[in-house]
């Protein structure tokens, strides 16, 4: 059981390329959650998706997109990347109770680095 | 708007009692949730308050009062492995997306 797993750990990109940063989780989780953190920054939530098939702009969704393949799968695509996207990026899965308890699990980040 | 105050350092003796607040404005409140986070790696569920009063959990309690939108986070026994980014977060609308605060580095000293 590998919990929530990103790819790549690090990452160094030149102003206008592209990537995938790619988060799988097996703990059957309908929903799953990009975030970015900045240095000394709480996380911002980038996109979000409740279930397979749906996904939803969070607090900060400019210069991304998101795709969620299939329940296990959440993928982050930067089009064009630009020196303010240098950040550290969370993904996490978790299960919505109806509760209103809400425990999140993330993978171990991606570093991504935009000269 | 969705916001959440925390102090952004704590310093504290090995051993002793600390407490790490967080004020919020916010709508569509349902409950606040505290997360560990050590030297940026992933961050991990500690606690959640839905009601307000304390809950308890080994060493760490989290404290919630909705009339003052005020909560708190209780390490208690401070040992050198709880040196770590503490956040505070919420989910508005119980949507399941986190809104965090922006942490709250606890320092432990021998």
């Amino acid at each position: 059981n590998a919990g929530v797993t990103q790819t790549p750990k690090f990452q160094v990109l030149k102003t206008g390329q592209s990537m995938t940063l790619q988060c799988a989780q097996d703990m059957n989780h309908n929903s799953m959650y990009w975030y970015r953190q900045d240095p000394g920054m709480g996380l911002r939530l980038i996109y979000y998706s409740a279930s397979e098939g749906t996904t939803d702009k969070g607090e900060v969704p400019n210069g991304y997109n998101v795709s969620r393949l299939n329940k296990r799968e959440f993928s982050l695509r930067l089009e064009s990347a630009a020196p303010s996207q240098t950040s550290v990026y969370f993904c996490a899965s978790s299960d919505i109770s109806g509760r209103g308890r809400e425990t999140q699990y993330f993978g171990p980040g991606t570093r991504l680095l935009v000269l | 708007g969705q916001s959440l105050e925390q102090p952004s350092e704590v310093t504290a003796v090995e051993g002793a009692i600390v407490q790490i607040n967080c004020t919020y404005q916010t709508s569509g409140f349902y409950g606040l949730s505290w997360y560990q986070q050590h030297d940026g790696g992933a961050p991990t569920f500690l606690s959640y308050n839905a009601l307000d009063g304390l809950e308890e959990t080994g060493r760490f309690s989290s404290f919630l009062s909705r009339s003052d939108s005020y909560g708190y986070l209780l390490l208690q026994e401070l040992q050198m492995k709880d040196s770590a980014s503490y956040f505070c977060a919420h989910s508005p609308g119980n949507t399941g997306k986190l809104i965090f605060g922006q942490g709250t580095t606890l320092q432990v000293k021998p």
